[in-house]
């Protein structure tokens, strides 16, 4: 198995609702990545887990959540998210923390009303 | 901070010509550099990883090159097909960290 698979694929909601997004990765990759990438934009770095623990936040707020219930799936949790936040959240994998290739997801577009 | 500038931004061209697309970090200690390719609305696919001992890789019509001393890479398409449509990104880490940080992107289209 040599994907990485993000769900769903899309989601739209409002405010106030509180949603997840879902990565998993069957590769023994042990750095696991969030991505957020808004239209015609490349994409930024939000999250890094490395062997399960978060060991990078681009100081990004705390209505985004993120979690690593093992070393196969990630996990960010939404909360109160504004309009602005609207973007592909793209979900990425690399064997090492020392980023080899990266593997990434096809993401999840998210519309928030 | 970290700035990843890509030359050109869009590119139109016939089927059957050699292309090359440009890469410009602003620090110049780069450790990994990868070019990837992303369709429109999907996740972007690895095309070629340069790690910190290498200078050059090579992948069928694709060849990517970086010079440390510049900060600069270069992706060479050869022979482009309409299927090479596509955003082209670069993405580089400095000093063996895992945050790679992206370019600005190349919109290719290629005309058959």
């Amino acid at each position: 198995d040599t994907e990485v698979t993000q769900t769903p694929k899309h989601l739209v909601m409002g405010m106030t609702n509180k949603k997840s997004l879902k990565c998993e990765q069957h590769m023994g990759h042990r750095a696991m990545y969030w991505y957020k990438q808004k239209a015609k934009k490349p994409p930024e770095l939000m999250f890094v887990y490395s062997y399960e623990k978060l060991s990078i936040n681009e100081s990004v707020p705390s209505r985004f959540s993120p979690e690593c219930p093992n070393s196969s799936l990630l996990n960010l949790h939404l909360h109160a998210l504004q309009p602005e936040d609207s973007a592909l959240y793209l979900c990425a994998s690399s064997q090492e923390d020392r980023a080899n290739v990266l593997t990434f997801g096809a993401g999840s577009r998210l519309t928030v009303l | 901070k970290q700035e990843v500038t890509q030359i050109p931004a869009a590119l139109s061209v016939p089927e059957g010509e050699n292309l090359v697309l440009n890469c410009s970090f602003t620090d110049s200690a780069i450790y990994n550099l990868q070019w990837f390719r992303q369709d429109p609305g999907k996740g972007l696919t690895s095309l070629l990883l340069i790690q910190s001992s290498q200078r050059e890789q090579t992948s069928g019509r694709l060849n990517a090159s970086l010079d440390k001393s510049s900060g600069r890479s270069t992706l060479y398409i050869a022979a482009s097909q309409p299927g090479d449509s596509a955003t082209y990104l670069c993405a580089g880490t400095t000093s063996g960290t895992y945050k790679y940080i992206f370019g600005t992107g190349t919109r290719l289209k290629v005309l058959a």
